[in-house]
């Protein structure tokens, strides 16, 4: 069966700090993935997706980045924290039954509740 | 106005009611998700479709193609189904975007 993994859970970082946050999917191959952000009472922010190793697009210009450095790994980072990138981090993926994304149910990791202070 | 829309935005019922939520969107699709995020933050899919209607225990979800419109159903409601519903559509065409209500917070009280 297929698992994802998410860690850390909860992070709490300095503003200026650097952020690696790792996720990793057993059990599939060729997976598309995707990193979320929810900020405190609102909806889910696509940051990034990958439709394979290398291949990372960008939905909202910020100060952070993605990387897919292996077909089920999928990280994402920061060289500097903002007091703004506070927020829920989920990482997701999904059977990459057509081309493009969302063709198949999306499966999500548990979370990283980061806090920049 | 949100390209998809869900409603209630907030609804409490007792322990065994019927629920309904829907959701309403303004685009032409190529799939509809159902989501549930749990008090926690946890998130899990629920339902993935592109027509008709598909069950999962207590769960019946279904959609209007023509009419642009998407319910989902919880029979036998019960308190460990409280957290919030959200729905995200994927645009018909080439797209790689998937748009998301801004979910339903549920609370069954027992």
């Amino acid at each position: 069966s297929q698992t994802i993994h998410q860690w850390p859970a909860t992070l709490v970082q300095p503003v200026g700090s650097p952020l690696s946050l790792e996720c990793t999917v057993e059990g599939t191959s060729n997976p598309n993935l995707y990193w979320y952000r929810q900020a405190a009472g609102r909806g889910l922010q696509l940051l990034f997706y990958s439709v394979g190793i290398g291949q990372i697009s960008s939905e909202v210009p910020q100060n952070l980045s993605a990387s897919r450095p292996q077909d089920r790994q999928f990280i994402l980072s920061s060289k500097k924290l903002l007091l703004s990138d506070s927020g829920f981090y989920l990482c997701a993926w999904s059977v990459r039954i057509l081309a493009g994304t969302y063709n198949s149910p999306l499966h999500f990791g548990n979370g990283t509740r980061l806090t920049v202070t | 106005k949100n390209e998809v829309e869900q409603s209630p935005q907030n609804l409490t019922a007792q322990e065994g009611e019927f629920i309904t939520i829907n959701c309403s969107y303004s685009v032409g699709i190529s799939a509809l998700h159902w989501l549930q995020q749990h008090p926690g933050g946890g998130i899990v899919s629920l339902f993935m479709l592109s027509s008709g209607k598909k069950k999962h225990g207590r769960l019946i979800a279904t959609i209007n193609i023509q009419e642009k419109h998407s319910s989902l159903h919880i029979t036998a409601s019960h308190p460990r189904d409280s957290a919030v519903y959200i729905c995200a559509v994927k645009g018909s065409g080439a797209t790689n975007k998937l748009i998301f209500g801004t979910g339903t917070l549920l609370a069954v009280q027992p």
